[in-house]
């Protein structure tokens, strides 16, 4: 049972906009910057986004960010096949002794 | 560039112990937290461990606390896990991580991973 919370399985079809929602609380989201990673079949994750909205060089703009409250939305736009992939949220929390919280990982399939 | 290279991964039997290390090149290593990220075969992503800059500091999740300990090396670049009386669901991918800012641990996550080494717990 993950602290953050996604839904397992999203999917769209080349060049639709699909939205990856990640439920937190007051002591990790509320209160922390949101990160989302991408995970490729077999290879490491890749920061997407990071504190919140940010976008590392490299990243399309296709991928974009938001926060509100106790919650977060990473956006894709113009879905692409190299989009299928494992996508995370992360998270500092502030409660003791627990630290960074993810999401369960949501399965982006591109039909 | 940035580039964290894990190793040490390997076979080892439920009780056994293993010394991951992680080095670091392409920024001031010494001027960032670093972290341990674990995946099981399959599942998602599970907090494992940091350590400050300085390695002043360390931090655990419940699951590991008192059985692995993480260290770093500033002159060498190099970051380390020692995992002790390991169990069948320590079995992962480890990744090691850097944090997205400079001199803290708390706060902000990761940016930069490496490609993980497999930790495999069995008889």
């Amino acid at each position: 049972q993950s602290v953050l919370t996604q839904p397992p399985s999203a999917s769209g079809t080349p060049g639709q906009r699909v939205t990856i929602s990640c439920s937190g609380s007051s002591s990790n989201i509320g209160s922390n910057y949101v990160y989302w990673y991408q995970q490729l079949p077999g290879t490491a994750p890749k920061l997407l986004i990071y504190r919140n909205n940010q976008r590392p060089s490299g990243v399309p703009d296709r991928f974009s960010g938001s926060k509100s409250g106790t919650s977060a939305s990473l956006a894709i736009s113009g879905l692409r096949s190299e989009d299928e992939a494992d996508y995370y949220c992360a998270a500092w929390d502030d409660s003791l002794s627990v630290y960074v919280v993810f999401g369960g990982g949501t399965k982006l399939t591109v039909l | 560039e940035v580039q964290l290279v894990e190793s040490g991964g390997g076979l080892v039997q439920p009780g056994g112990s293993l010394r991951l290390s992680c080095a670091a090149s392409g920024f001031t290593f010494s001027s960032y937290a670093m972290h341990w990220v674990r995946q099981a075969p399959g599942k998602g992503l599970e907090y494992v461990s940091a350590i400050s800059s300085n390695g002043g500091s360390t931090y655990y999740a419940n699951s590991v606390k008192g059985r692995f300990t993480i260290s770093r090396d500033n002159s060498k670049n190099t970051l380390y896990l020692q995992m002790g009386s390991l169990r069948a669901e320590d079995m992962a991918v480890y990744y090691c991580a850097r944090s997205e800012a400079k001199n803290t641990v708390a706060g902000t996550v990761f940016d930069y991973w490496g490609q993980g080494t497999l930790v495999t717990v069995s008889s």
